[in-house]
């Protein structure tokens, strides 16, 4: 059993085009994230979700908009892609806010032509 | 806001011989203190943790040690096998900011 799954694994696409990532847990944890890592590696986090609400937006651009329909679900939607949007989203869940052990999801490579 | 530093970025070492990533971090109000390990192509993994009220914890061939009051805390593993060959992330997390800010990385070598 796939404890945290996001779908799609690879996505490849233009410029100017939205995408979604979808995310989901099965460990029923109360917090969801939404880390970007580029390049080089480096993990950032984007977004946080706690029970659905919306805790942290790390000044990420206003063309994604994270959705969390319930609290196994956070999905990742972005508009108008730009080339600087290449690289690989990971989602992971916690049992806590702060303080716990992060579950990552395989993640999603996306590829912006 | 929290800065997290990682040494050194890349790493090699001999089967067998041991390997010490430090990581230093800005604000004293941080109180918990991952490490993660991310294999190639792979999702990053967390390999051992340590809070504030302790200076060291272990788990086999792997260690942690924290100093407070210099804001600096250190992954040691002993006896290095290939399959420890990864990046390693330290991460530092603070409950008034409600989130958990990784390192740079350090990519470990282990060569056979």
């Amino acid at each position: 059993d796939t404890a945290v799954s996001q779908t799609p694994k690879y996505l490849v696409t233009q410029m100017g085009n939205d995408k979604s990532i979808k995310c989901e847990q099965n460990l029923g944890h109360d917090t969801m994230y939404w880390y970007k890592q580029d390049s080089k590696k480096f993990l950032k986090i984007m977004f946080s979700y706690n029970n659905k609400e919306l805790i942290i937006n790390e000044t990420v651009p206003n063309r994604f908009s994270p959705k969390s329909p319930d609290k196994a679900h956070l999905n990742l939607h972005i508009n108008s892609l730009e080339l600087g949007d290449s690289a690989v989203y990971f989602c992971a869940s916690s049992r806590r806010l702060v303080g716990g052990e992060l579950f990552f999801g395989e993640g999603s490579r996306l590829t912006v032509l | 806001g929290e800065n997290v530093e990682q040494h050194p970025s890349t790493l090699s070492v001999q089967e067998g011989d041991s390997a010490v990533i430090k990581c230093t971090y800005s604000d004293s109000a941080s109180n918990y203190f991952p490490w993660y390990k991310q294999e190639l192509g792979k999702r990053p993994q967390l390999i051992i943790d340590i809070r504030s009220n302790v200076g060291e914890k272990k788990d086999q061939r792997i260690a942690v040690t924290l100093n407070k009051t210099a804001k600096h805390f250190s992954l040691h593993i002993t006896e290095t096998q290939p399959e420890d060959s990864a990046v390693y992330f330290c991460a530092v997390a603070d409950a008034s900011y409600d989130k958990v800010i990784f390192g740079p990385g350090t990519s470990l070598s282990v060569i056979p």
